[in-house]
């Protein structure tokens, strides 16, 4: 599998503020993907990165609310702005790494915000 | 729109008994099936995957069965031990860089 380091690990957060998440992946990818995991369900897709491009945005998630960053083939970064309680989950990242490595994760963000 | 469903939502097994956890999935166009085992505290781990040319891919006491025209798939977990409690999701995609469906998860215990 792909190797991807995601950080922070964990964080506690005012509500208002903002948190900026970053995955640096082992290899170069076309592809990135930010998910979201809230406590004892299952994960979520927020948005997929593309190098280059505009992150695209599944329903229920806005740009304004996750911006996403995508310089190059092995980083991205998440930001989760204006936090509220209800932001409180864990975020990760993935990359799929082709057919032999298949798609992986970053160990994840857990976030609670206050 | 819930495409992948997962079942049974949480599974007590005893020690060298087998697991087995299923999924249903609805888009015909998915040619991609991962499972995932998740430890918590941590993002979740490929565990085995199987694309639609086969029926079945073992890779040492797991096992995915794979039924095209009932649109199911089905993990097995043989000799199931106390470290295989984890929860487990099964996922789907077009394959090729497009994004992971995941199942609902199941919560997997192992008894001695």
């Amino acid at each position: 599998s792909a190797v991807i380091s995601q950080k922070p690990s964990r964080d506690i957060c005012q509500r208002g503020t903002s948190l900026t998440i970053q995955c640096q992946v082992d290899s170069q990818v076309t592809m990135m993907f930010w998910y979201r995991q809230q406590p004892g369900q299952s994960l979520t897709l927020i948005a997929t990165a593309n190098q280059g491009s505009e992150a695209t945005y599944e329903s229920g998630f806005v740009i304004d609310k996750f911006p996403i960053s995508r310089p190059n083939l092995t980083f991205s970064t998440l930001t989760v702005s204006n936090m509220s309680p209800e932001d409180s989950s864990i975020y990760l990242c993935s990359v799929d790494a082709g057919r032999v490595r298949g798609y992986t994760f970053g160990s994840g963000t857990r976030l609670t915000v206050v | 729109q819930q495409q992948v469903k997962q079942s049974p939502q949480s599974l007590i097994v005893q020690k060298g008994g087998i697991s087995i956890i299923n999924c249903a999935y609805e888009n015909t166009a998915f040619d991609y099936f991962p499972w995932y085992q998740q430890f918590p505290g941590k993002g979740p781990a490929l565990l085995i995957a199987i694309r639609p040319d086969v029926s079945e891919k073992k890779e040492g006491r797991f096992t995915i069965s794979f039924n095209k025209s009932a649109k199911q798939f089905s993990l097995h977990i043989m000799d199931s031990q106390p470290g295989d409690s984890a929860t487990y999701f099964c996922a789907a995609s077009k394959g090729g860089n497009e994004k992971l469906t995941f199942g609902t998860g199941t919560r997997l215990t192992i008894i001695p």
